[in-house]
């Protein structure tokens, strides 16, 4: 059974940077496919995908957040952080990670988020 | 970044209709799109995969279709576990969602 759980600050400051992390357990960053992906949910709002990490250290990252994103991966201890840098207040929301595994569908790769951490909730006001 | 657009936004239907969610892709995505179910204050789950291939353990009553920049999810008799909020995402370039269809009860 796979899980994956969500941790960090429940309040940051502005300017300040984020780092979250995500323990999981039923499955190892270190098989070839797999992948772990953070996505964020503001208040009343829909989800965006922010960043993924693979197996093989493959970053990927959204477009618009790029630039405040950084992803990493600790394969020994089951964890991968999410860092964000230069928060503000429309940052507020839910953030989660999800367990990815390229499959092949019709024989083209294809990956989805399944199953997800249960999210954790980070407040940007000074 | 490709625009994923659904509608209707929300709807209102009654336990046992047919119930039909429309996802746009501002571009041809072939059939990387997945549909997610989330409920108040849960994290999203999985329902549909590559446009069409149902998640175990997700009641048949689901199904997904299109291709290109088309997809319809389809409730063929919504229950009342059914009421909740609706997601498409793409996986053709990135991993961008839709911005959500909120199925509440008439």
């Amino acid at each position: 059974q796979i899980t994956l759980k969500e941790s960090g600050p429940t309040l940051v400051k502005p300017t300040q940077t984020l780092t979250l992390t995500c323990t999981f357990s039923g499955f190892s960053l270190t098989t070839s496919g797999v992948g772990v992906g953070w996505i964020r949910q503001t208040p009343g709002k829909a989800l965006e995908w922010l960043a993924l990490i693979y197996w093989d250290d493959d970053e990927r990252y959204s477009p618009s957040l790029k630039s405040r994103l950084t992803i990493t991966k600790d394969t020994s201890r089951n964890q991968v952080v999410l860092t964000m840098t230069n928060m503000d207040p429309v940052d507020t929301g839910t953030f989660y990670c999800a367990h990815t595994s390229i499959t092949m569908v019709r024989g083209a790769p294809n990956n989805w988020f399944d199953p997800w951490g249960q999210g954790t909730l980070v407040t940007v006001s000074s | 970044d490709i625009q994923m657009t659904q509608s209707p936004s929300s709807l209102s239907a009654s336990v046992g209709d047919r119930v039909t969610i429309t996802c746009r892709a501002s571009q041809s995505i072939s059939k990387y799109l997945n549909w997610y179910q989330q409920k108040p204050g849960k994290a999203p789950e999985l329902l549909i995969y590559a446009a069409s291939n149902l998640q175990s353990g997700v009641p048949s009553r689901f199904s997904g279709s299109g291709s290109g920049t088309d997809f319809t999810l389809t409730i063929s008799s919504l229950q009342p576990e059914d009421f909740a909020t609706y997601y498409c995402q793409q996986c053709y370039t990135s991993y961008d969602f839709g911005g959500g269809t909120k199925v509440e009860i008439k």
